[in-house]
């Protein structure tokens, strides 16, 4: 089992902060996503990464795949009350279609 | 949003009973997924299916059972349900399985409690 390990568990910040969730393994994986996921609601996915070193913008969200394939990280620009929510990373092991294994997840919040 | 629904959406069961969940979609997409969430584990993987008839396990199928009969529907059935089979329940569905610009899309989620 490759194992995908969140951190920090829990972020509290101010209206303004930036901040950065990670998500590491000690394996390689073919894709990486992140997704965002609000109490009583199913997961939503936020961008895949699927190119060691790649790097996506979405408006104030910054996402990263590391050169290796191994870890991803999440970092967010002047963060707003709405960027409040739990923070999951999944991955797809190689030769494993179909299947993805996520990280516990960063909560995240976010106050005025 | 993708056309995806479960059913129950809470439960409250007793020890020893079985337990069927559903989960409907309306997108034709070939792979269906049945996750548990609990508390410092995020999303765990129990079953899932890439089409008709064709199921696997995930990381943590022991004491579930899955059928898809239709493309549409996916059930997962406690044969006897456990109390550390309480948890919050999804389905996920997705067109190819996991290509580079797949996207899994989650249903709303069942609450089960098993006292």
């Amino acid at each position: 089992t490759q194992l995908l390990e969140q951190s920090p568990q829990f972020l509290s910040i101010q209206e303004g902060e930036n901040l950065t969730v990670y998500c590491n393994s000690s394996s390689v994986f073919s894709s990486l996503q992140w997704y965002r996921q609000e109490p009583g609601e199913g997961p939503v996915l936020l961008v895949t990464v699927v190119t060691g070193g790649e790097v996506k913008k979405l408006k104030r969200l910054t996402f990263q795949f590391g050169d290796a394939r191994k870890d991803s990280s999440l970092h967010i620009t002047a963060a707003q009350p709405g960027d409040t929510g739990l923070y999951l990373c999944a991955g797809r092991p190689p030769d494993s279609w179909g299947k993805f294994q996520f990280g516990a997840g960063t909560q995240v919040v976010v106050t005025p | 949003d993708a056309g995806i629904t479960q059913s129950p959406r809470h439960k409250v069961t007793e020890t020893g009973t079985p337990v069927t969940l559903r989960c409907h979609q309306t997108e034709n997409h070939r792979y269906m997924y049945w996750y548990r969430q609990d508390p410092g584990h995020g999303l765990r993987l129990i079953h899932y299916s890439y089409g008709v008839k064709d199921t696997d396990k995930g990381e943590v199928s022991d004491g579930y059972s899955v059928s898809r009969s239709k493309t549409e529907d996916f059930l997962l059935t406690l044969e006897s349900a456990t109390s550390s089979q309480t948890s919050v329940y999804f389905c996920a569905i997705s067109e190819s399985g996991g290509g580079n610009t797949d996207t899994q899309y989650f249903g709303p989620g069942t609450r089960l409690t098993v006292l």
